[in-house]
């Protein structure tokens, strides 16, 4: 595709509940990242895959969220047990692997999970 | 801990006038610094980026000023327009380590017509 596409855009869950949030890279780029967003707040590193290596997870806030990525295209971020707090925008963002080293992402335009 | 620093919070220019956004940091490791344009409901856009020996880069209305000494960095917009209003984040990398890249908290700018 033209750019990085994610889904869903917008997630209502309930307190407790588990959600998935898919990104499409950019195709053919081997890094991909995940990012949280607060509102007001700028993007917060959660984890970063080369192809389908996970080398930095870092940024994950609990053991409630995981990210994978098994063929080295698509991933997807799972948050568990979802809590008020889990409220906020998630970025996905690909790059080659020289702008995975000089900070140039291609950003989606975000899944908004509101937790009630 | 904040790695990297920005202010204002908040901008209100003038159509024409010149909007500035500083950043500083403290890690020395950093070794790129772009920045970051977003406008509502959508997500952030390389803008422009330097490198730490370079003291400026500019592209159109765009500059970036950077002194290596003072760990500080910024933003001018020349001859703000309208659609300039956006939010705006600096941001800062270690490339040769963790390749994570941290940003500013953001800099909501209004260019009134």
């Amino acid at each position: 595709g033209a750019g990085v596409s994610q889904s869903p855009r917008y997630k209502v869950a309930k307190r407790g509940q588990d959600v998935a949030l898919r990104c499409d890279p950019i195709s053919g780029h081997v890094s991909l990242f995940w990012y949280q967003q607060a509102l007001g707040q700028g993007p917060e590193f959660l984890t970063y895959f080369q192809n389908e290596a996970q080398l930095d997870k870092s940024g994950l806030p609990s053991d409630r969220f995981f990210a994978e990525r098994p063929e080295g295209s698509v991933s997807t971020l799972k948050i568990q047990r979802t809590q008020q707090e889990d409220s906020a925008v998630y970025l996905c963002a690909s790059s080659s692997d020289r702008g995975a080293s000089t900070g140039e992402l291609f950003f989606g335009e975000g899944s908004r999970l509101t937790v009630l | 801990q904040q790695q990297v620093k920005q202010s204002p919070q908040s901008l209100i220019v003038q159509k024409g006038g010149i909007s500035i956004i500083n950043c500083a940091y403290e890690n020395t490791a950093f070794d790129y610094f772009p920045w970051y344009q977003q406008f509502p409901g959508k997500g952030p856009a390389l803008l422009i980026a330097i490198r730490p020996d370079v003291s400026e880069k500019k592209e159109g209305r765009f500059t970036i000023s950077f002194n290596k000494s003072a760990k500080q960095f910024s933003l001018h917009i020349m001859d703000s327009q309208p659609g300039d209003s956006a939010t705006y984040f600096c941001a800062a990398i270690n490339g040769g380590g963790s390749e994570k890249l941290v940003f500013g908290k953001g800099t909501k700018l209004t260019v009134n017509p």
